[in-house]
Protein backbone atom coordinates (compact mmCIF):
# COMPACT_ATOMS: atom_id res chain seq x y z
CA UNK A 1 0.00 0.00 0.00
CA UNK A 2 0.90 3.70 -0.32
CA UNK A 3 1.63 5.89 2.21
CA UNK A 4 2.45 9.10 2.64
CA UNK A 5 3.77 11.36 5.93
CA UNK A 6 3.42 15.10 6.17
CA UNK A 7 6.02 15.99 9.21
CA UNK A 8 4.71 18.69 11.40
CA UNK A 9 0.43 18.90 11.45
CA UNK A 10 1.07 22.84 12.01
CA UNK A 11 3.96 24.81 10.79
CA UNK A 12 4.02 28.53 12.02
CA UNK A 13 6.52 31.72 10.07
CA UNK A 14 6.96 34.87 10.26
CA UNK A 15 5.87 36.91 6.96
CA UNK A 16 9.42 36.65 5.06
CA UNK A 17 10.23 33.76 5.98
CA UNK A 18 11.31 30.76 4.29
CA UNK A 19 8.25 27.87 4.47
CA UNK A 20 9.45 24.29 3.95
CA UNK A 21 6.74 21.85 4.64
CA UNK A 22 7.71 17.94 4.57
CA UNK A 23 6.41 15.17 2.67
CA UNK A 24 8.14 11.82 2.55
CA UNK A 25 6.25 8.08 0.71
CA UNK A 26 7.15 5.24 0.78
CA UNK A 27 6.61 2.85 -2.84
CA UNK A 28 9.40 0.88 -4.26
CA UNK A 29 8.98 2.49 -7.62
CA UNK A 30 9.01 6.57 -7.77
CA UNK A 31 5.20 7.65 -8.07
CA UNK A 32 3.84 10.97 -9.18
CA UNK A 33 3.54 13.87 -6.54
CA UNK A 34 1.06 16.52 -5.91
CA UNK A 35 1.06 19.65 -3.52
CA UNK A 36 -2.48 20.59 -3.19
CA UNK A 37 -3.37 23.72 -1.03
CA UNK A 38 -7.03 23.70 0.41
CA UNK A 39 -8.30 27.08 1.90
CA UNK A 40 -10.86 27.53 4.47
CA UNK A 41 -13.94 25.46 3.00
CA UNK A 42 -13.05 25.69 -0.20
CA UNK A 43 -11.38 22.28 -2.53
CA UNK A 44 -8.16 21.43 -3.43
CA UNK A 45 -6.30 23.79 -5.28
CA UNK A 46 -2.99 21.63 -7.39
CA UNK A 47 0.23 23.71 -6.34
CA UNK A 48 2.83 21.78 -8.30
CA UNK A 49 3.50 17.96 -9.74
CA UNK A 50 6.13 15.98 -10.43
CA UNK A 51 6.00 12.99 -12.63
CA UNK A 52 8.99 12.13 -14.59
CA UNK A 53 12.48 14.69 -15.17
CA UNK A 54 13.82 17.50 -14.17
CA UNK A 55 13.73 16.77 -10.08
CA UNK A 56 13.34 20.81 -9.02
CA UNK A 57 9.30 21.79 -9.76
CA UNK A 58 8.34 24.78 -9.60
CA UNK A 59 4.87 25.62 -8.84
CA UNK A 60 2.24 28.51 -8.31
CA UNK A 61 2.49 31.56 -5.72
CA UNK A 62 6.24 30.94 -5.80
CA UNK A 63 5.76 27.28 -4.64
CA UNK A 64 8.17 24.63 -5.74
CA UNK A 65 9.20 21.32 -4.52
CA UNK A 66 12.18 18.66 -5.74
CA UNK A 67 12.31 15.15 -5.70
CA UNK A 68 14.84 13.33 -3.46
CA UNK A 69 14.37 9.64 -4.88
CA UNK A 70 17.26 8.40 -2.15
CA UNK A 71 15.48 10.44 0.55
CA UNK A 72 12.26 9.38 -1.06
CA UNK A 73 10.96 12.87 0.03
CA UNK A 74 8.98 15.83 -2.34
CA UNK A 75 9.58 18.75 0.25
CA UNK A 76 7.44 22.13 -0.74
CA UNK A 77 9.77 25.34 -0.06
CA UNK A 78 8.54 28.73 -1.02
CA UNK A 79 11.45 31.43 0.20
CA UNK A 80 9.15 34.00 1.87
CA UNK A 81 6.21 33.81 3.22
CA UNK A 82 3.12 35.56 2.15
CA UNK A 83 -0.26 36.09 4.86
CA UNK A 84 -2.60 34.59 1.78
CA UNK A 85 -0.26 31.78 1.76
CA UNK A 86 -1.67 30.71 5.29
CA UNK A 87 -3.58 27.23 4.42
CA UNK A 88 -3.63 23.52 4.71
CA UNK A 89 -1.49 21.84 2.14
CA UNK A 90 -1.44 18.01 1.33
CA UNK A 91 0.96 16.10 -0.34
CA UNK A 92 -0.44 13.37 -2.60
CA UNK A 93 1.10 10.21 -4.56
CA UNK A 94 -0.41 8.18 -7.34
CA UNK A 95 0.89 5.01 -8.72
CA UNK A 96 -0.53 4.88 -12.59
CA UNK A 97 1.39 1.72 -13.35
CA UNK A 98 -0.78 -0.54 -10.43
CA UNK A 99 -4.15 -2.13 -11.08
CA UNK A 100 -5.52 -1.58 -7.55
CA UNK A 101 -3.95 1.39 -6.75
CA UNK A 102 -4.99 2.97 -10.53
CA UNK A 103 -6.73 6.08 -10.14
CA UNK A 104 -6.20 6.83 -6.50
CA UNK A 105 -4.32 9.40 -4.95
CA UNK A 106 -3.25 8.91 -1.33
CA UNK A 107 -2.86 11.86 0.45
CA UNK A 108 -0.80 12.72 3.65
CA UNK A 109 -2.49 14.06 6.69
CA UNK A 110 -2.57 17.85 5.30
CA UNK A 111 -0.12 20.89 7.43
CA UNK A 112 -1.72 23.38 8.60
CA UNK A 113 0.65 26.55 7.93
CA UNK A 114 0.15 29.76 9.89
CA UNK A 115 1.88 33.20 8.47
CA UNK A 116 2.35 35.60 11.26
CA UNK A 117 2.38 39.34 10.29
CA UNK B 1 -12.99 27.61 -19.11
CA UNK B 2 -15.00 26.32 -16.04
CA UNK B 3 -13.60 23.98 -13.61
CA UNK B 4 -14.89 21.52 -11.58
CA UNK B 5 -18.98 22.55 -10.05
CA UNK B 6 -20.51 20.42 -7.26
CA UNK B 7 -23.75 20.60 -6.05
CA UNK B 8 -25.40 21.42 -3.38
CA UNK B 9 -22.39 23.27 -1.76
CA UNK B 10 -24.23 21.94 1.62
CA UNK B 11 -26.64 19.15 2.58
CA UNK B 12 -28.72 18.11 5.82
CA UNK B 13 -29.60 14.97 6.27
CA UNK B 14 -30.84 12.76 9.08
CA UNK B 15 -29.83 8.98 9.71
CA UNK B 16 -31.21 6.63 7.42
CA UNK B 17 -32.21 8.84 4.51
CA UNK B 18 -30.24 9.30 1.32
CA UNK B 19 -27.72 11.73 -0.24
CA UNK B 20 -27.41 12.58 -4.00
CA UNK B 21 -24.48 14.42 -5.07
CA UNK B 22 -23.24 15.76 -8.22
CA UNK B 23 -20.47 16.65 -9.87
CA UNK B 24 -19.34 18.15 -13.48
CA UNK B 25 -16.06 17.46 -14.95
CA UNK B 26 -13.80 20.14 -16.66
CA UNK B 27 -15.10 20.25 -20.25
CA UNK B 28 -12.63 17.17 -22.25
CA UNK B 29 -12.24 15.20 -19.37
CA UNK B 30 -13.31 11.92 -19.05
CA UNK B 31 -12.77 10.82 -16.12
CA UNK B 32 -14.34 11.48 -12.65
CA UNK B 33 -13.41 11.40 -8.82
CA UNK B 34 -14.60 10.99 -5.76
CA UNK B 35 -13.12 11.62 -1.81
CA UNK B 36 -14.56 11.53 1.56
CA UNK B 37 -12.77 14.15 3.68
CA UNK B 38 -14.20 13.21 7.43
CA UNK B 39 -12.58 14.87 10.16
CA UNK B 40 -9.78 13.54 11.66
CA UNK B 41 -9.89 10.90 8.70
CA UNK B 42 -8.08 12.81 6.13
CA UNK B 43 -8.69 12.89 2.14
CA UNK B 44 -9.70 9.02 1.75
CA UNK B 45 -10.01 8.08 -1.88
CA UNK B 46 -14.35 6.71 -2.51
CA UNK B 47 -14.71 6.09 -6.10
CA UNK B 48 -13.23 6.11 -10.12
CA UNK B 49 -15.25 6.55 -13.05
CA UNK B 50 -14.63 6.94 -16.41
CA UNK B 51 -16.47 6.47 -19.90
CA UNK B 52 -19.52 5.47 -17.35
CA UNK B 53 -17.39 2.65 -15.91
CA UNK B 54 -16.38 1.99 -12.60
CA UNK B 55 -12.64 1.70 -12.38
CA UNK B 56 -11.49 1.41 -9.12
CA UNK B 57 -13.15 1.48 -5.60
CA UNK B 58 -12.03 3.05 -2.14
CA UNK B 59 -12.58 1.07 1.06
CA UNK B 60 -15.96 1.73 1.42
CA UNK B 61 -19.30 0.10 2.30
CA UNK B 62 -21.71 -0.59 -0.62
CA UNK B 63 -24.24 1.78 0.59
CA UNK B 64 -21.94 4.38 -1.25
CA UNK B 65 -22.08 4.26 -5.37
CA UNK B 66 -22.53 6.23 -7.70
CA UNK B 67 -22.74 6.51 -11.92
CA UNK B 68 -21.48 8.82 -14.70
CA UNK B 69 -23.51 9.68 -17.32
CA UNK B 70 -22.88 10.10 -21.11
CA UNK B 71 -22.29 13.69 -20.50
CA UNK B 72 -19.41 12.96 -18.56
CA UNK B 73 -20.79 13.67 -14.87
CA UNK B 74 -21.16 12.38 -11.91
CA UNK B 75 -23.78 11.14 -8.91
CA UNK B 76 -22.43 10.03 -5.59
CA UNK B 77 -25.38 8.22 -3.85
CA UNK B 78 -24.78 7.22 -0.31
CA UNK B 79 -28.14 5.13 1.39
CA UNK B 80 -29.02 4.68 4.67
CA UNK B 81 -26.64 7.63 6.24
CA UNK B 82 -24.83 7.43 9.44
CA UNK B 83 -23.83 10.00 11.37
CA UNK B 84 -20.16 9.53 10.62
CA UNK B 85 -20.47 10.26 7.13
CA UNK B 86 -21.02 13.50 8.04
CA UNK B 87 -17.84 15.49 6.13
CA UNK B 88 -16.65 17.01 3.03
CA UNK B 89 -17.48 15.19 -0.06
CA UNK B 90 -14.81 16.11 -2.95
CA UNK B 91 -14.70 15.47 -6.83
CA UNK B 92 -12.23 15.61 -9.38
CA UNK B 93 -11.67 15.16 -12.99
CA UNK B 94 -9.18 14.54 -15.58
CA UNK B 95 -7.96 13.17 -18.72
CA UNK B 96 -9.16 9.54 -18.94
CA UNK B 97 -7.46 6.02 -19.68
CA UNK B 98 -4.62 6.48 -21.59
CA UNK B 99 -3.79 10.56 -21.35
CA UNK B 100 -0.36 11.23 -20.20
CA UNK B 101 -1.10 12.87 -17.00
CA UNK B 102 -3.78 12.13 -14.55
CA UNK B 103 -3.38 15.22 -12.58
CA UNK B 104 -6.49 15.56 -11.05
CA UNK B 105 -8.26 18.72 -10.29
CA UNK B 106 -10.83 19.65 -7.71
CA UNK B 107 -14.50 21.25 -7.35
CA UNK B 108 -15.78 23.08 -4.39
CA UNK B 109 -17.21 19.88 -2.07
CA UNK B 110 -20.58 19.63 -1.16
CA UNK B 111 -20.78 19.72 2.78
CA UNK B 112 -22.88 16.29 3.81
CA UNK B 113 -23.97 16.75 7.75
CA UNK B 114 -26.42 14.17 9.28
CA UNK B 115 -28.43 14.43 11.85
Amino acid sequence: AQSVTQLGSHVSVSEGALVLLRCNYSSSVPPYLFWYVQYPNQGLQLLLKYTTGATLVKGINGFEAEFKKSETSFHLTKPSAHMSDAAEYFCAVSRPDRGSTLGRLYFGRGTQLTVWP
Amino acid sequence: EAGVTQSPTHLIKTRGQQATLRCSPISGHTSVYWYQQALGLGLQFLLWYDEGEERNRGNFPPRFSGRQFPNYSSELNVNALELEDSALYLCASSWGLGARTDTQYFGPGTRLTVL
